[in-house]
């Protein structure tokens, strides 16, 4: 069964070093999703990605974010100078329409230290 | 604001008891309504989707029912197996696409 896949799954920093998240969607899908879980807390948006630009952003994603797909495949979160606060489990997510069924992948943790 | 309630926040259960999780939305206009199962440290998956014309789903021992007048959902467990120890997140999506969560509700069944 096709699956998002994520890289790294855990990562640890150190404050105000930049960290890149890799995601792979599912092959025919066409939006892009990052969202963000610290600890206990619930699933938030980050920002969302189609047609090679971001469709929409949340005031998380803020000017030390930002998203690309280089390649075609890949999906990536790029933090350019982490904070202590940006510890959380990442998930990026992906679907073939815009409506349809959001596939998640299993995470990424990032903890700044 | 498209707001997504869920209650109870946590709940324990034993072994082959069913259980009912709650959830209230304020979104509008709503398009559709997903329940996730989301297992510790793991991506949430998708049990259920219902639009506004369908009151109840099921998937297996889950089921899921929505009152669109009322604005609210719930999802039954049917006799509790300890792999449904996890979080349930209801996740609402209006006409524009956009998604909204609700916190979760952590059940952890006991054997």
């Amino acid at each position: 069964e096709p699956e998002v896949t994520q890289t790294p799954s855990h990562q640890v920093t150190q404050m105000g070093q930049e960290v890149i998240l890799r995601c792979v969607p599912i092959s025919n899908h066409l939006y892009f999703y990052w969202y963000r879980q610290i600890l206990g807390q619930k699933v938030e948006f980050l920002v969302s990605f189609y047609n090679n630009e971001i469709s929409e952003k949340s005031e998380i994603f803020d000017d030390q974010f930002s998203v690309e797909r280089p390649d075609g495949s890949n999906f990536t979160l790029k933090i350019r100078s982490t904070k202590l606060e940006d510890s959380a489990m990442y998930f990026c997510a992906s679907r073939w329409g815009a409506t349809g069924e959001l596939f998640f992948g299993e995470g990424s943790r990032l903890t700044v230290l | 604001k498209n707001q997504v309630e869920q209650s109870p926040q946590s709940l324990i259960i034993l072994e082959g008891k069913n259980c009912t999780l709650q959830c209230n939305y304020t979104v509008s206009p709503f398009s559709n309504l997903r329940w996730y199962k989301q297992d510790t440290g793991r991506g949430p998956v998708s049990l259920t989707i219902m639009t506004f014309s369908e009151n109840t789903k099921s998937n297996g021992r889950y089921t899921a029912t929505l009152d669109a007048d009322t604005k609210q959902s719930s999802l039954h467990i049917t006799a509790s197996q300890l792999s449904d120890s996890a979080s349930y997140i209801c996740v609402v999506s209006a006409n524009d696409y956009k998604l909204s969560f609700g916190a979760g509700t952590t059940v952890t069944v006991r054997a």
